[in-house]
């Protein structure tokens, strides 16, 4: 069974980067697409963007300018990275694996809160 | 940028059959948009109902349904059940590797 398991500081001060990390166990990350998804509180879901396992990216682009997605194979993990933030970026965020061959989200992490404060 | 919109809220009585709907600002949603539909309940992560616009994913009951209807993406249930009570978002593919999530729909079963 896939499992995703985000980590990272639960807090980050403005202007900061906020700073994830996703461990895979269960498979390898080869061969797959990783995404970064966020919510934040009480609102809905955005799509971040992904790292496919060769290291290619493609992101959001109200992101794209601050953020940058990479993925370590060695660890099984990928990571996020998001520049200058603000309250704006507080949200739960997620990981997720995408497998392009059938276009489907099909695991999840269970998100972790990143609040962003002085 | 095209904002992908959904019912902010609806609501069916137990049994009932509903039909959530995921549309464009500018366009029409057709199977090229490859959309999907997920499910979340309040502290959980989302769960995948539907990928490309009408494949149940693994373990997702038949009563879930997606199609095109008109010029939107669809979401049918059928048989509605009280712990079908839950926000559902779709997701669409824009081309150039990127995906746009709709708004949400909370739904209420009562």
């Amino acid at each position: 069974q896939v499992q995703l398991q985000e980590s990272g500081p639960g807090l980050v001060k403005p202007s900061e980067t906020l700073s994830l990390t996703c461990t895979v166990s269960g498979d390898s990350i080869t061969g797959y697409y990783w995404t970064w998804i966020r919510q934040p509180p009480g609102k809905g879901l955005e799509w971040i963007g992904y790292v496919y396992y060769s290291g290619s990216t493609n992101y959001s682009p109200s992101l794209r300018t601050r953020v940058t997605i990479s993925v370590d194979k060695s660890k099984n993990q990928f990571s996020l990275r998001l520049r200058s933030v603000t309250a704006a970026d507080t949200a739960v965020y997620y990981c997720a694996r995408y497998y392009g061959d059938y276009l489907v989200f099909d695991y999840w992490g269970q998100g972790t809160l990143v609040s962003v404060s002085s | 940028q095209t904002v992908v919109t959904q019912e902010p809220s609806f609501s069916v009585s137990p049994g009932g059959t509903i039909t959530l709907t995921c549309g464009l600002s500018s366009g029409s949603v057709s199977t090229s948009y490859y959309p999907s539909w997920f499910q979340q309940t309040p502290g959980q992560a989302p769960r995948t109902l539907i990928y490309t616009t009408n494949t149940r994913s693994s373990g997702v009951p038949d009563r879930f349904s997606g199609s095109i209807l008109g010029n939107k993406a669809a979401l049918t249930i059928t048989g509605a059940q009280a712990d079908d009570e839950s926000d559902y978002y779709c997701l669409l593919y824009m081309g150039s590797g990127t995906w746009v999530f709709g708004g949400g729909t909370k739904l209420t079963v009562l």
